[in-house]
This record gives structure tokens, C-alpha cells and sequence, in this order.
């Protein structure tokens, strides 16, 4: 696709049940990043994959959060038995495999547990 | 500690010059972003510069970096209440034998008549 592409744009869900979050990169991308973003706070790095590894989990809040990548596109960011403060926007980006490249973004998933 | 660090808020009246700073850890960083996220929307690329620049401009926006120091700025000349975003430094950092890409928290501008 022209852009990356996330989905679902806004979900609501109940606290205690788990969501799968989509993020579809610009083709031929090989790096891409999660991010969260609570509600007037910045980008807190969650994870990064190249290719289908992720070299780096360190970002990750709990082990009810996980992520996986495959065929080096598209990427799924799980949370299980979501609580109230994962209440917060998910962004996508990614980049071209080489270092010092621009990072494009996705809108995000606007993600809200009740 | 962060490895990218911006202050938080900035309130400037219209048509003055807004000046947003960063400080990085990485003194590998051979490109260092600046990235803004409008209100309801994603970040786009604002601009960059490469590390062995020491100014960049472009239109009403002018990069400063200081490579001894690791501090990079933001200058918005004559802003308008549309500059009116947050504005995120980044850089790669070279971590876990992956160059993985960091942002600041954001600065967030505020533009006053």
C-alpha cells in the first residue's frame, strides 16, 4: 500500500478481555516499530522488529502484551486481559531494512477498555 | 534514564520565533528527526539533518546541531496558531546489536494571539 495502514482505527473492549492489534507496513519495509501513546503523554517504545525477529522486547509493559510479525509485513500486537491503563492510542511505523531512514506511521489504534 | 529528552511544553505568541530543544545520547546518530503530530492525527516528518551538518534550513524552519553537546533545535520562524502541535525529536540508537528508533516525549506548542 501507498501508506502504513492500521486496524482497527478505534476499539472499545471490555477490561479483562484481549485484543488483537493490526499494522500493515509499507511494502518492502523491513524494520518496523510499535509505539503507545497514552492520552497527552509521548511515544513510549514498545517493540521492534526486523524482518520477522524482534530484536528488542525491552519495551513491553507486562507478558500480557505480545507481538509477532510474519512473512516480514504484517505485524499483530496482542494484549491479553486488557486493563484500564492500556487505554491509549498504538502507533505502527516503519522503514526501509538500512539504519537512518525515515520512519513513516501509521494513524494508530485508539484502544479504550471499560 | 531517556536517551532522547525534550522539554514538555512551550507557549509562544503568534509571530514570534519558537526554539524547541532535544538532547540525545548516541553519539552514532548519523540522522537525527524532527516529527509532528497535529492534534488527532499520526506524525509526519518534519525534517532532519545529517550529523555532520551543523544547520539546516528550510522555509520557516531552521535545525540547529551541536555534536559535541548531542543537542538538537527546532526554530519556527514567525509561527502561526497552525504550528500549533507536538513536536517530537528522534534519533537511532544503537542497542542490542539493532539500531532501533527513539523518540522524546514531545514538546507540545502552544500558539497565542
Amino acid at each position: 500500500g501507498a501508506g502504513v495502514s492500521q486496524s482497527p482505527s478505534n476499539k472499545v473492549t471490555e477490561k479483562g478481555k484481549d485484543v488483537e492489534l493490526r499494522c500493515d507496513p509499507i511494502s518492502g519495509h523491513t524494520a518496523l516499530y510499535w509505539y503507545r501513546q497514552s492520552l497527552g503523554q509521548g511515544l513510549e517504545f514498545l517493540i521492534y522488529f526486523q524482518g520477522n525477529s524482534a530484536p528488542d522486547k525491552s519495551g513491553l509493559p507486562s507478558d500480557r502484551f505480545s507481538a509477532e510479525r510474519t512473512g516480514g509485513s504484517v505485524s499483530t500486537l496482542t494484549i491479553q486481559r486488557t486493563q484500564q491503563e492500556d487505554s491509549a492510542v498504538y502507533l505502527c511505523a516503519s522503514s526501509q531494512m538500512w539504519v537512518d531512514t525515515e520512519a513513516f506511521f501509521g494513524q494508530g489504534t485508539r484502544l479504550t477498555v471499560v | 534514564g531517556e536517551d532522547v529528552e525534550q522539554s514538555l511544553f512551550l507557549s509562544v505568541r503568534e509571530g514570534d520565533s519558537s526554539v524547541i530543544n532535544c538532547t540525545y545520547t548516541d553519539s552514532s546518530s548519523t540522522y537525527l528527526y524532527w516529527y509532528k503530530q497535529e492534534p488527532g492525527a499520526g506524525l509526519q516528518l518534519l525534517t532532519y539533518i545529517f550529523s555532520n551538518m551543523d544547520m539546516k534550513q528550510d522555509q520557516r524552519l531552521t535545525v540547529l546541531l551541536n555534536k559535541k553537546d548531542k543537542h538538537l533545535s527546532l526554530r519556527i520562524a514567525d509561527t502561526q496558531t497552525g504550528d500549533s502541535a507536538i513536536y517530537f525529536c528522534a534519533a537511532y540508537m544503537f542497542s542490542g546489536g539493532y539500531n532501533k528508533l527513539i523518540f522524546g516525549a514531545g514538546t507540545r506548542l502552544a500558539v497565542h494571539p
